[in-house]
Order: structure tokens, then sequence, then C-alpha cells
């Protein structure tokens, strides 16, 4: 079957670091996106990981290693606007599908 | 980049009548756009997929007889949501895929239309 975990809430400061896991079992992997998605909105695309290791893109970075089936996104120097969920998708299949985690709401405070 | 709409934003209708929405790529070719639906505070769950020009392939538990999918040409789907009922009421969001040029190549997702049955 295909699972994908994330913690479902975390709570983090403003200016601090955060690391939101995501595990995975599928049948098939051709990569690993995160995305954000605020309250009655659409995703946006964050990163993209399809070899083992780390991508930096400002101040988020996601990780990947596909031998222990994990990945996590990083978001430093945390901004109240970033406040969201944050889902996790494996790209397994044909046709460019992707199976989405439950996603991780996370809530930044002063 | 590039940019997948959707129409309407909201819609609001009595049980039993369908509903019809439309999702677009404005600046690309969508070979292949996707339908999802999304509960509150749930994640996507993935309706279906849909071809240009072929059958919709459907995920399991979704009623292919309820959820019509047509995908006519390469900028446009629509989802009909037949004899709706409160239950059906969800935030749905389409998104559509380029063909593959590269391995990093996403999907776009529209904003999304938020329909509630009375």
């Amino acid at each position: 079957g295909q699972n994908i975990d994330q913690p479902t809430e975390m709570t983090a400061t403003e200016g601090a670091i955060v690391q939101i896991n995501c595990t995975y079992q599928t049948s098939g992997f051709n990569g690993l996106f995160w995305y954000q998605q605020h309250a009655g909105e659409a995703p946006t695309f964050l990163s993209y990981n399809v070899l083992d290791g780390l991508e930096e893109k400002g101040r988020f970075s996601s990780f990947l290693s596909r031998s222990k089936g994990y990945s996590y996104l990083l978001l430093k120097e945390l901004q109240m606007k970033d406040s969201a969920s944050y889902l996790c998708a494996v790209r397994a299949g044909g046709y460019n599908k992707l199976i989405f985690g439950a996603g991780t709401r996370l809530a930044v405070h002063p | 980049g590039a940019v997948v709409s959707q129409h309407p934003s909201r819609v609001i209708c009595k049980s039993g009548t369908s509903v019809k929405i439309e999702c677009r790529s404005l600046d690309f070719q969508a070979t292949t756009m996707f339908w999802y639906r999304q509960f509150p505070k749930q994640s996507l769950m993935l309706m279906a997929t849909s071809n240009e020009g072929s059958k919709a392939t459907y995920e399991q538990g979704v009623e292919k007889d309820k959820f019509l999918i047509n995908h006519a040409s390469l900028t446009l789907s629509t989802l009909t949501v037949t004899s709706a009922h409160p239950e059906d009421s969800s935030f749905y969001i389409c998104s559509a895929s380029p063909p593959l040029q590269s391995v990093a190549d996403t999907q776009y997702f529209g904003p999304g239309t938020r329909l509630t049955v009375l």
C-alpha cells in the first residue's frame, strides 16, 4: 500500500528553526515534493528531491534519504507568514501522479 | 510560472442539483490534469487523473458516475458533481501537469473551488 506520515501539528517561535519530518512507504518512487498551503488556498510548490541529500532554497531546505524512506523540510528564520500547512508528497506511478501526506499544520507565534 | 485557473471559486447549490467546475491551464498545454478533494483540516485526496482525449482514471472509492470528468482539450478539464448532496461539500482543487521535460516538473495547482451543498 501507499503510506506517507507527517506530524499533525507543530508550533514554533518567530525567528527560530523548525524541522518537519516525513516518512513514506510507496510502491515506486520518482521524487518527493514539499508544498505549502494556507487555509482556503491552493498548495504552492516549495521543493523537490529525487536524489539523497539536501536541497537548499533560501530559508527553506529539504532533505531526502531514499534508503530510509525519509525526508524533512527545514524552515529557518521563521516568520509569522510561515504559519500554514506543509504537505509532503511522493511521485509514484505514471502521469506525474502525486500521493500526499495528511499535512503538518505549523503555527508560528511571536 | 505556470498558471492554472478554476471556475467558479465558490458555489452554493441545493441538494440534488449538478455542479460543473472548470480547470484551465492558461499558459501551457496540460497533457494530464488531476482532481483532488480536500475536507477541512485534511490533506488532498486524489479523486481522478484525466488525460486529454481519453477516459479519466478514478481512484478507488470514487464514483465515476457521480463525478464526471471531461478533458476535452489540452487546456481544459471539467469536473461535474452530479446530484450533489451535503456530504459532497468540500474544497475541490485541480492541478495540471505539462509534458514532463524534467524530473523536477511538478503539478501546478488551481486556486480551488469551495462547494457547499444545502
